[in-house]
């Protein structure tokens, strides 16, 4: 059974600093490129960043550009998000994600959808 | 900055027809956005529905299709039934690695 579960998130000062993790579990992790997407609190899905399988190539929306990074640990199942310098909307549930859509360039695993439960991370004074 | 639209809510009665679209403020939508789209109840994780446009994803009932309809993505309910009631999120690749998600449509079933 496919698993991926959060862990990280929590309450940080504005201009802070989080580091996000996303365990893998039931697949085989490093044949496949991996995604964040957030949702703040009574809104829509936002799709932060994905990282290819070697973890060579990396893309982030505009919204984060510069101030978060994605990085992955094959021989440990896992996914990362540092989030840096961190803004008030920033507020959101992080979600893992490998689901096809979110990775273009890997057209034979479109089919793929695996999502985490996600994880609060609220940016507060 | 090219933002992806969509209808903020939709009611349909059960048994009914409805389609939501997915649309760009400045553009077509074509199937070279590789449209997909997303079902999300409230505290649940995202589930995808479609993809590439008019795929349907496994264990997804065949009264969820996807298509182009003129300048937009669309998805279609045919026989809506009350568990459909959900927000629902296309998600449109925008090239360069870069995907953008809609502003989610609330379906109602009433």
């Amino acid at each position: 059974e496919v698993q991926l579960v959060e862990s990280g998130g929590g309450l940080v000062q504005p201009g802070g600093s989080l580091r996000l993790s996303c365990a893998a579990s039931g697949f085989t992790f490093s044949s496949y490129a991996m995604s964040w997407v957030r949702q703040a609190p009574g809104k829509g899905l936002e799709w932060v960043s994905t990282i290819s399988v070697s973890g060579d190539y990396t893309y982030y929306a505009d919204s984060v550009k510069g101030r978060f990074t994605i990085s992955r640990d094959n021989s440990k199942n896992t996914l990362y998000l540092q989030m840096n310098s961190l803004r008030a909307e920033d507020t959101a549930v992080y979600y893992c994600a490998n689901s096809g859509p979110l990775y273009y360039y890997d057209s034979s695993n479109y089919h793929r959808d695996y999502w985490g439960q996600g994880t609060l991370v609220t940016v507060s004074s | 900055q090219t933002v992806v639209t969509q209808e903020p809510s939709f009611s349909v009665s059960p048994g009914g027809t409805v389609t939501l679209t997915c649309g760009l403020s400045s553009g077509s939508v074509s199937t070279s956005y590789y449209p997909s789209w997303y079902q999300q109840t409230p505290g649940q994780a995202p589930r995808m529905l479609i993809y590439t446009t008019n795929t349907r994803s496994s264990g997804v009932p065949d009264r969820f299709s996807g298509s182009i309809l003129g300048n937009k993505a669309a998805l279609t309910i045919t026989g809506a039934q009350a568990d459909d009631e959900s927000d629902y999120y296309c998600v449109l690749y925008m090239g360069s690695g870069i995907v953008v998600f809609g502003g989610g449509t609330k379906l109602t079933v009433l």
